[in-house]
């Protein structure tokens, strides 16, 4: 069963504007959110993360929000440059395990 | 300084046949874990190494599936009789893991094991 969702599996942003990727989970123990951004050929980087205790974390053109109530988590990104097309997963963990989405493939078209 | 690496970058095998995958982690981190991706999945998690603690190998999806870390550094994933379904990319992070604080992990490029 899958515990962290990512419904949409890709996502096209002009660049310049603001890109919004999803995350949804089941499971209310998920005390740690983080996103990493993967290149084709590459493994994944880490990107931003979020602790169950805040709802927001920014660092630079990336935003973190958790609504724990909602079990949702998104990330936002602006602007959005043609360098930021990659595939984002969203991660939450509980304890020594980490659990991923199945990933957003973002194009930012120049 | 240098990032995970792992070895092979590719293999290809044949069904029933053994490989052994390796990962050398950041030299300090204590962390080490293995996952691995199979097309059209997110990333699965295998199993955790941390320092001299036994495993959590709560993530092997069967008992053909086997780690063992020498020395608190390098990693080998041993997969036994292969099955087609076990084409994958095979990822391995590691972290710093101080005094139990989550902390961000850091990948090697994979391995892209195809099984015919």
């Amino acid at each position: 069963d899958q515990q962290v969702k990512q419904n949409s599996p890709s996502l096209s942003v002009q660049e310049g504007r603001i890109s919004i990727l999803n995350c949804d989970y089941t499971n209310s123990m998920f005390d740690y959110f983080l996103w990493y951004k993967k290149y084709p050929a590459e493994g994944p980087t880490f990107l931003i993360s979020i602790s169950s205790i805040k709802d927001k974390n920014e660092d630079g053109r990336f935003t973190v929000f958790l609504n724990k109530s909602a079990k949702h988590l998104s990330l936002h990104i602006v602007p959005s440059q043609p360098g930021d097309s990659a595939v984002y997963f969203c991660a939450a963990s509980f304890g020594n395990q980490f659990y991923f989405g199945t990933g957003t493939s973002l194009t930012v078209i120049p | 300084g240098a990032g995970v690496s792992q070895s092979p970058s590719n293999k290809v095998t044949e069904k029933g046949k053994d490989v052994e995958l390796r990962c050398d982690p950041i030299s300090g981190h204590t962390a080490l874990y293995w996952y691995r991706q199979s097309l059209g999945q997110g990333l699965e998690f295998l199993i955790y190494f941390q320092g001299n603690s036994a495993p959590d190998k709560s993530g092997l999806p069967s008992d053909r599936f086997s780690a063992e870390r020498t020395g608190g550094s390098v990693s080998t994933l041993t997969i036994q009789r292969t099955q087609q379904e076990d084409s994958a990319v095979y990822l391995c992070a590691s972290s710093l893991d101080l005094a139990g604080v989550t902390d961000t992990q850091y990948f090697g490029p994979g391995t892209r094991l195809t099984v015919l």
